[in-house]
């Protein structure tokens, strides 16, 4: 089955404790993306990737950081976690105009 | 700056009824517009898309009107069921070849 993962799906962290969540697609898209999704923003580009070694900030991206070793893995990476970092992260691969989503990642900074 | 946004946040539908979901985009040079739906703990799912050399893209009970002269968008959906319960984002694709969320419209399906 095409699908994009996430891992974990729920994490409550502290600040300033680094975090990683995992991102997995099996569709070889080259396009990899990270979004933050909050109440009343909407979804809002943290990161993307064209294609392996090659990524890119997006709209919001400070505070993270990301890596494209391989084309199926986008692992979204907080050093230094704050409370305004509290969001639901999804993940998602493109195939020209097609995005395909994770199933979200909910962060809980404390 | 351009953006993509959304004239209602909540729309409430009575089951069976057609439901029309609107979307105002500013940027006249996007040339691609997607229609996305996401179900309470799930990630927004591609419904529909329409290029801007089209006014109109049908699916399966789902419409996509596309009107450039007011730069609207909506989306049509026919015999609204209670599986359409969902918030609905539009997107553009802009010049850049970045897609752009508008904030996203809430369905409720009354029964």
């Amino acid at each position: 089955e095409a699908q994009v993962t996430q891992n974990p799906r729920y994490l409550i962290t502290v600040t300033g404790k680094k975090l990683t969540v995992t991102c997995s697609q099996n569709m070889n898209h080259e396009y990899m993306s990270w979004y933050r999704q909050d109440p009343g923003l909407g979804l809002r580009q943290i990161y993307y990737s064209m294609n392996v070694e090659v990524t890119d900030k997006g709209d919001v991206p400070e505070g993270y950081k990301v890596s494209r070793k391989e084309k199926r893995n986008f692992p979204l990476i907080l050093e230094s976690p704050s409370p305004n970092q509290t969001s639901l992260y999804f993940c998602a691969s493109r195939q020209g105009n097609e995005q395909f989503f994770g199933p979200g990642t909910r962060l809980t900074v404390l | 700056g351009e953006s993509v946004g959304l004239h209602l946040p909540t729309l409430s539908v009575q089951e069976g009824d057609n439901s029309i979901i609107n979307c105002a985009y500013s940027n006249s040079a996007s040339d691609y517009f997607i229609w996305y739906k996401q179900e309470s703990g799930k990630g927004p799912q591609f419904i529909i898309d329409i290029r801007s050399n089209m006014d109109k893209r049908q699916g399966q009970r789902v419409t996509v009107l596309l009107n450039k002269t007011v730069k609207h968008l909506s989306l049509q959906i026919a015999a609204t069921q209670p599986g359409d319960s969902a918030v609905y984002f539009c997107a553009e694709n802009d010049r850049d070849d970045k897609i752009i969320f508008g904030k996203g419209t809430r369905l409720h399906i009354l029964p």
